[in-house]
Formats: structure tokens, C-alpha cells, sequence
């Protein structure tokens, strides 16, 4: 079982759509990550969540909802979507805010919005 | 705000030979963090290999090594006896220290690795 889990692996998704991507620690790590994974460009943060609070959206717009209940749970909620919203988008949780953390990823799930 | 450039697009190694991929950052920074991660087909991004600024000594894991020139701001890493399991997308990234794990990544660097 790896660390980190995000479902569903792969999504197809019409702009009118509501769905939601899952991210699931098993780490006991305190923050969690959103990334987002486009062809040919860097990966860009999204969002990050330090003990359930959200402590950092990176200008991502609204259509993009990001949810932590708990510590272990991290979702993206997503609605009317573009295109140019297909990506690859990545979860991601360190332990702590600490210069000696390291990053720990998931698999992604692979979006297209059609 | 810091930028990583990775200028090879896509590189490729003999089995057991030997590679180099490159990366050059900007940044005002003084103190920082770098790494260098690996994305193989599976899509889970991996620690290969990290570098703190103020070391002058050069991050070694394995069959991983770097090349940290701080002054021209460049962070190579080298695979030495490549193996057919180190083909994957790389990607250079940097941190700057203390808030959280707010990295910047590179484009990425594809390594084919042919036996």
C-alpha cells in the first residue's frame, strides 16, 4: 500500500459535471498538497492544507473547491470545468512545515474535460 | 520569484552508462533547498536526491549524485551505471526554507535508458 492514495486513477468529465477527486494519506502527516500536472509545463501548487486548515490557495479559480476534513482526507471538488483544465493533478502531504520534510505523492488522477 | 529551467527536454543512456541531466534556477535566496525527483510510468513522484544551499559538500544516494555550483546556480544530477528501472521523467525543483513544502518544479527532463 503506498503512502499516499488518490482516486479515482483516471477521469473523463463533460464541462457541466460535478466530480470529485480523493486524496487519502496513510502517513500520520499533517499537510496535504494539491498539484496540478500539465503537458509540457512545471507542476503548479494549487492548494495546501496544514492540520485542516487551508493555508494557501495559488490564485487556482472557483470552479476548483478543494475540502480537508481531516487530516488524512484531502478532496477536490470539482465544477464547470474548460478544457484547458485537463491535467494530471497530484496530492501530496509532508509531515510537518519543517525544513527537513520531504514531499510524498500520490499517483494523480489523470482529468479530461471534454 | 524563483524559477528552474531544465533545457533537455528529452535525454537518452546506454544500460550501465553513465548520464547527466541539467538544471539552473534563479532566485535572491541565499538559503534554499533543492531536489531532484523522479516520475517513472506509475505517475507517483519520487525523492531521488536532496541539497541543502549552505552544504558545500555535493548529495550523493547510490547510484545518484549531483553537481551544486551555487554561484552559477546549477543543480546537475549524474546516474552513474544507469539501469533500465531509472527510465522516467525528472524534475529539478526548489524550496525556499521554513513555511511548508511550497515547492517549485521544473518542465522536466524525459530519461529513455536503452539496454
Amino acid at each position: 500500500e503506498t503512502g499516499v492514495t488518490q482516486t479515482p486513477r483516471h477521469l473523463v468529465m463533460g464541462m457541466t459535471n460535478k466530480k470529485s477527486l480523493k486524496c487519502e494519506q496513510h502517513l500520520g502527516h499533517n499537510a496535504m498538497y494539491w498539484y496540478k500536472q500539465s503537458a509540457k509545463k512545471p507542476l503548479e501548487l494549487m492548494f495546501v492544507y496544514s492540520l485542516e486548515e487551508r493555508v494557501e490557495n495559488n490564485s487556482v479559480p472557483s470552479r476548483f473547491s478543494p475540502e480537508c476534513p481531516n487530516s488524512s482526507h484531502l478532496f477536490l471538488h470539482l465544477h464547470t470545468l474548460q478544457p484547458e483544465d485537463s491535467a494530471l493533478y497530484l496530492c501530496a502531504s509532508s509531515q510537518g512545515t519543517g525544513d527537513n520534510e520531504k514531499l510524498f505523492f500520490g499517483s494523480g488522477t489523470q482529468l479530461s474535460v471534454l | 520569484a524563483q524559477t528552474v529551467t531544465q533545457s533537455q527536454p528529452e535525454m537518452s543512456v546506454q544500460e550501465a552508462e553513465t548520464v547527466t541531466l541539467s538544471c539552473t534556477y534563479d532566485t535572491s535566496e541565499s538559503d534554499y533547498y533543492l531536489f531532484w525527483y523522479k516520475q517513472p510510468p506509475s505517475r507517483q513522484m519520487i525523492l531521488v536526491i536532496r541539497q541543502e544551499a549552505y552544504k558545500q559538500q555535493n548529495a550523493t544516494e547510490n547510484r545518484f549524485s549531483v553537481n551544486f555550483q551555487k554561484a552559477a546556480k546549477s543543480f546537475s544530477l549524474k546516474i552513474s551505471d544507469s539501469q533500465l528501472g531509472d527510465a522516467a521523467m525528472y524534475f529539478c525543483a526548489y524550496r525556499s526554507p521554513g513555511g511548508y513544502q511550497k515547492v517549485t518544479f521544473g518542465t522536466g527532463t524525459k530519461l529513455q535508458v536503452i539496454p
